[in-house]
């Protein structure tokens, strides 16, 4: 089956700092991927979809400015949280799609970010 | 805008019985409906995507039934077992957008 890694996993990080996270489909190509945040006991938000080649479209909220996503490759996006706060706290969850509206999202592990 | 609602939030019932999962949507134009599981600090394991043309999918002992015209959908678990223990998620994908609507999840909890 398809698969999607994350990394790092999990990451601690001090107040003020920038952290990227990435995103890769192992074993196919994925023309799209997602980013969703989930803070504790809550559902799963989207924060911004992504699209090889061209900027991504973020969700209402979401600042685009602090939350900078690079999708440069068909198996790579990249989500890097500029000017960490501890409110930036959250599990950070990425998938992949691999064609149309309608197929199948594969999810990465998630990577827990802590801000001090 | 797509608001997915999961009830109960939380079950726990001994090992061996069925169990219905309840998910309601307000927003009936939809491309498919995902069942997921999330485990304690994990990422999400997809359990069965029924399209928007279909009424149910299988797989071993879950079944998920969709009902577009009343907004609903069930995730029926027949004979529990203590490994069912988790979180399950209802997500929706809408008309005219690629992302997920996820519900906030029913925690489940099989008593041995």
């Amino acid at each position: 089956g398809a698969v999607v890694s994350q990394h790092p996993s999990w990451v601690i990080c001090k107040s003020g700092t920038s952290v990227k996270i990435e995103c890769r489909s192992l074993d196919f190509q994925a023309t799209t991927m997602f980013w969703y945040r989930q803070f504790p006991k809550q559902s799963l938000m989207l924060m911004a979809t992504s699209n090889e080649g061209s900027k991504a479209t973020y969700e209402q909220g979401v600042e685009k400015d602090k939350f900078l996503i690079n999708h440069a490759s068909l198996t790579l996006s990249t989500l890097t949280v500029t000017s960490a706060h501890p409110e930036d706290s959250s599990f950070y969850i990425c998938s992949a799609a691999a064609g149309r509206a309608g197929d199948t999202q594969y999810f990465g592990p998630g990577t827990r970010l802590t801000v001090l | 805008k797509q608001e997915v609602t999961q009830i109960p939030a939380a079950l726990s019932v001994p090992e061996g019985e069925n169990l219905v999962l309840n998910c309601s949507f307000t927003d009936s134009a939809i491309y498919n409906l995902q069942w997921f599981r999330q485990d304690p600090g994990k990422g999400l394991t997809s359990l069965l995507l029924i399209q928007s043309s279909q009424r149910e999918q299988t797989s071993g002992r879950l079944n998920a039934s969709l009902d577009k015209s009343s907004g609903r959908s069930t995730l029926y678990i027949a004979a529990s077992q203590p490994g069912d223990s988790a979180t399950y998620l209802c997500a929706l994908r809408g008309g005219g957008a690629d992302g997920l609507t996820f519900g906030k999840g029913t925690h489940l909890i099989i008593q041995p």
